[in-house]
């Protein structure tokens, strides 16, 4: 049973281009929304978190908007660089204390030069 | 050296055999996790711990024993490998306390792979 649906599967854009990877998630306990992003051969890292009490994060290039009625959010990446290039997850967790996170499948995305 | 880290990076074992793979962190972070990462699946949460000697189920925990005596180890025990279980492991462990944006900090995985 897939909590957290991610789309899509792969991307690839040019140098410059804006990709968005779309969310949905079930669960409306479901109170804090990070994306993590993974380079070949080593572990996710987080990239950005929100809140469902805000629409919208900003951190550098980086945007996450959020849509609590639609149980929606998406990852938007400004003047994408090759750099760029990685897997995406997105994740969704009720806090508890602690995150116990539930990933969506990954979305590599691919900058081209 | 700081941080977290997982032994071995890569493991071939065979079906039926016992294996260990480590994780160790020396931010004295109070919770710690394993996942597992699968083509299509993303990441599933195999396990976790609290503290030393306090441990949960995580999403996908059958075949899969995990111990925590010291706070800065988390060993996960597969008892009798399966071919299904070949798979990428990541170990992560963060800080804790309600409201608080408690990152998950990642190993750099241990790649298993069952004969």
């Amino acid at each position: 049973q897939q909590q957290v649906k991610q789309s899509p599967q792969s991307l690839i854009v040019q140098k410059g281009g804006i990709p968005i990877i779309n969310c949905a998630y079930e669960n409306t306990a479901f109170d804090y929304f990070p994306w993590y992003q993974q380079f070949p051969g080593k572990g996710p890292a987080l990239l950005i978190a929100i809140r469902p009490d805000v629409s919208e994060k900003k951190e550098g290039r980086f945007t996450i908007s959020f849509n609590k009625s639609a149980k929606q959010f998406s990852l938007h990446i400004m003047d994408s660089q090759p750099g760029d290039s990685a897997t995406y997850f997105c994740a969704a967790s009720i806090d508890t204390g602690f995150q116990k996170l539930v990933f969506g499948t990954g979305t590599r995305l691919l900058v081209s030069p | 050296d700081a941080g977290i880290t997982q032994s071995p990076r890569y493991k071939i074992t065979e079906t039926g055999r016992q294996v260990t793979l480590m994780c160790h962190q020396t931010w004295s972070h109070s919770y710690m996790f394993w996942y597992r990462q699968d083509l299509g699946h993303g990441l599933r949460l195999i396990y976790y711990s609290a503290a030393a000697d306090i441990t949960d189920k995580g999403e996908v925990p059958d075949g899969y024993v995990v111990s925590r005596s010291k706070t800065e180890n988390f060993p996960l025990t597969l008892e009798s490998a399966t071919r299904s279980q070949t798979s990428v492991y990541f170990c992560a462990s963060s800080e804790s306390g309600v409201g608080n944006s408690y990152e998950q900090y990642f190993g750099p995985g241990t790649r298993l792979t069952v004969t």
